[in-house]
């Protein structure tokens, strides 16, 4: 079944850090550019990072510095390494597969493919 | 980075109804616009990409326009698993950015 898990929420204390994890499986991982997106309680969608298959990185402004994003092809596997915590990061995040549009744009690219999403709760 | 407005935030809506749903851009974004659906509890799913190209496996009833800084979401005949919420992202640009999301609800 093609499909990805996150792992690695929970509640963590301001200031602190998790390392979220996200298990691909049913697809060719390393085809693939990956993303995290988050979404706060009751709010809309927030992309936070993307990692494409040569392992280049990209970071929304409200993260960049805090968080890491990472692979593993060998594992299949997706990371998202967020410190320095604060409560406005209290979110589901999600990993998202792009797929791409098929005209060759740079933009043409879409998420077609969602975890179910790991529940990071900041709070003291 | 590039601001996207949705409208209206909310609308409520009868089973057969056909309704739009209107994105705008702070800025031209050609036609990189995707539509996705999330209904409660669930992930969102992709509905439209390219601005107007519909994902496989997606009613027919579900359409998208619109190029530059003005897009369109239109369900022609809306169906008691349409009410969900609906989001617009753009990615002509990083980061690529959502709308506020607009959530259609049963009249």
């Amino acid at each position: 079944e093609v499909q990805l898990v996150e792992s690695g929420g929970g509640l963590v204390q301001p200031g602190g850090s998790l390392r979220l994890s996200c298990a691909a499986s049913g697809f060719t991982f390393s085809n693939y550019d990956m993303h995290w997106v988050r979404q706060t309680s009751g709010k809309g969608l927030e992309w936070v990072s993307a990692i494409d298959t040569a392992g280049a990185t990209y970071y929304s402004g409200s993260v960049e510095g805090r968080f890491t994003i990472s692979r593993e092809n060998a594992k299949n596997s997706l990371y998202l390494q967020i410190n320095s915590l604060t409560a406005g990061d209290t979110a589901v995040y999600y990993c998202a597969r792009e797929d791409l549009g098929g005209s060759g744009g740079l933009g043409d690219w879409y998420l077609d493919l969602w975890g179910r999403g790991t529940l990071v709760t900041v709070s003291s | 980075d590039i601001q996207m407005t949705q409208s209206p935030s909310s609308l409520s809506a009868s089973v057969g109804d056909r309704i739009t749903i209107t994105c705008r851009a702070s800025q031209s974004i050609s036609y990189y616009l995707n539509w996705y659906q999330q209904t409660p509890g669930k992930v969102p799913k992709v509905l439209i990409y390219g601005s107007s190209i519909l994902q496989t496996g997606v009613p027919s009833r579900f359409s998208g326009s619109g190029s530059g800084t003005d897009f369109t979401l239109t369900i022609s005949s809306l169906q008691p698993e349409d009410f969900a919420t609906y989001y617009c992202q753009q990615t002509y640009r990083t980061p690529p950015t959502f709308g506020q999301g607009t959530k259609v609800e049963i009249k």
